[in-house]
């Protein structure tokens, strides 16, 4: 079964904290999705990685292939980014979908 | 447009009813994925079309759900005989192909069977 795990649940930082947030996976899984929701708001995606890390501004997301894991870090943070990050493996083979993780929830606080 | 549209944004409907969901992809995105956002389920997977035809319709909870995609291009999603336990936000995805590509979300339309 493809699962996807993600920690912590729920995160409270203050504004210019260095922040990760931390995700496992399942065999199964030929890359990873970082995604971001605000409330009441869509889902827009941050990163796709199959391998190595990439960068978008304060964002940096990295996989180890062998470890099976994927950490999102969110450097000098702000209260824009509050909002749930959600870690999401795409199926190997057949229609690729995505397996969401729980959710965390991300507090900056001024 | 852009983006993935999708419509009605929000959707009361009463316990009994059908209701159909359309979602609008990006032009050119040949892979369309529903799922549904329900509260303390977090996201699961519905339906997946490549083209016109839907491959996988593994994660359709029952056959009260059903969807289609014409021209390749948009789809809709109905749901026949609401129940209240179909109270949930369904989101849309395209992408440009099935395999290692940043998938492009909707707004999601919001369903309250009351």
């Amino acid at each position: 079964k493809n699962e996807v795990e993600q920690s912590p649940q729920n995160l409270t930082a203050q504004e210019g904290e260095f922040i990760t947030i931390n995700c496992s996976y399942s065999v199964g899984i030929s890359a990873l999705h970082w995604l971001q929701q605000h409330p009441g708001g869509g889902i827009v995606s941050l990163f796709m990685l199959s391998s190595g890390k990439k960068k978008h501004g304060r964002l940096i997301a990295t996989i180890n292939i062998q470890e099976k894991h994927s950490s999102l870090h969110i450097t000098a943070s702000h209260p824009r980014d509050s909002a749930v990050y959600i870690c999401a493996g795409q199926t190997q083979g057949g229609s690729e979908k995505l397996v969401f993780g729980k959710g965390t929830k991300l507090t900056v606080n001024p | 447009g852009a983006g993935v549209s999708q419509s009605p944004s929000n959707k009361v409907t009463e316990k009994g009813k059908d209701v159909e969901l359309r979602c609008d992809p990006i032009s050119g995105h040949t892979a369309l994925y529903w799922y549904r956002q329900s509260l303390g389920q977090g996201l699961e997977f519905l339906i997946y079309f490549q083209g016109n035809s839907a491959p996988d319709k593994s994660g359709l909870p029952s056959d009260r759900f059903s969807a289609e995609r014409t021209g390749g291009s948009v789809s809709t999603l109905t749901i026949q005989r609401t129940q209240q336990e179909d109270s949930a936000v369904y989101l849309c995805a395209s992408s440009l192909a099935r395999v290692n590509t940043e998938a492009f979300f909707g707004q999601g339309t919001r369903l309250t069977v009351v």
